[in-house]
């Protein structure tokens, strides 16, 4: 069973730095694609970024590019996404989820980890 | 920048049927799917490459893809379909959402 168990609620203050982690399992983490989705609150999903285990290769949405990094330890099956100075606007439920597809026909997201919620306020 | 565009909200009664939108500049020339999200719960996959369904994702959910426009169809709605959903594209090496739709069955 493919399983993406993600770290637990954070409590943070503004310009605080976060890691939090998605670990995959049932499945080849090198293989596919881990994704990361933040949900504000009341909101819909937006998608941040996704990189690929196997040779790192990662992408980012223009929304998030140099607000966010991610990265992934494939020897623990292990994705991250880390910020250097959160913002009250951080505030949000982050998802990671397994990505597959292709370049040329796209890709979707075929299972999802239960959410980290993060809050920052001072 | 590439965009999905869902109406807000769509209503049905318990055992009709439930269509759900997305429009896009050429969409049927791309893959389209569709995620389930439940109030509390993380999304869903309920139909990829524009009309696959994952296993255990029941037959009742339909999606086609074609011109401008995606469509999810919920056929003999049930009162658990109550969610939101949202479609999803790949456009220019980049993950595009659509707004979402509250699917209320009442």
């Amino acid at each position: 069973e493919v399983q993406l168990v993600q770290s637990g609620a954070e409590v943070k203050k503004p310009g605080e730095s976060l890691k939090i982690s998605c670990k995959g399992s049932g499945y080849s983490f090198t293989s596919y694609w881990i994704g990361w989705v933040r949900q504000m609150p009341g909101k819909g999903l937006e998608w941040m970024g996704m990189i690929y285990p196997g040779d790192t290769d990662t992408r980012y949405s223009p929304s998030f590019q140099g607000q966010v990094t991610i990265s992934a330890d494939k020897s623990i099956s292990t994705a991250y996404l880390q910020w250097s100075s959160l913002k009250a606007s951080d505030t949000a439920m982050y998802y990671c989820a397994r990505g597959t597809g292709t370049r040329e026909s796209g890709y979707y997201f075929d299972s999802w980890g239960q959410g980290t919620l993060v809050t920052v306020s001072s | 920048s590439y965009e999905l565009t869902q109406p807000p909200s769509v209503s049905v009664s318990p055992g009709q049927t439930a269509s759900i939108t997305c429009s896009g500049d050429k969409l049927g020339d791309k893959y389209a799917c569709w995620y389930q999200q439940k109030s509390g719960q993380s999304p869903v996959l309920v139909v990829h490459q524009d009309s696959k369904r994952p296993s255990g994702i029941p037959e009742r959910f339909s999606g086609s893809n074609s011109g401008n426009t995606a469509t999810l169809t919920i056929s003999g709605t049930q009162a658990m379909d109550e969610a939101d959903y949202y479609c999803q594209a790949w456009d220019s090496s980049t993950v595009v959402f659509g707004g979402g739709t509250k699917l209320t069955v009442l």
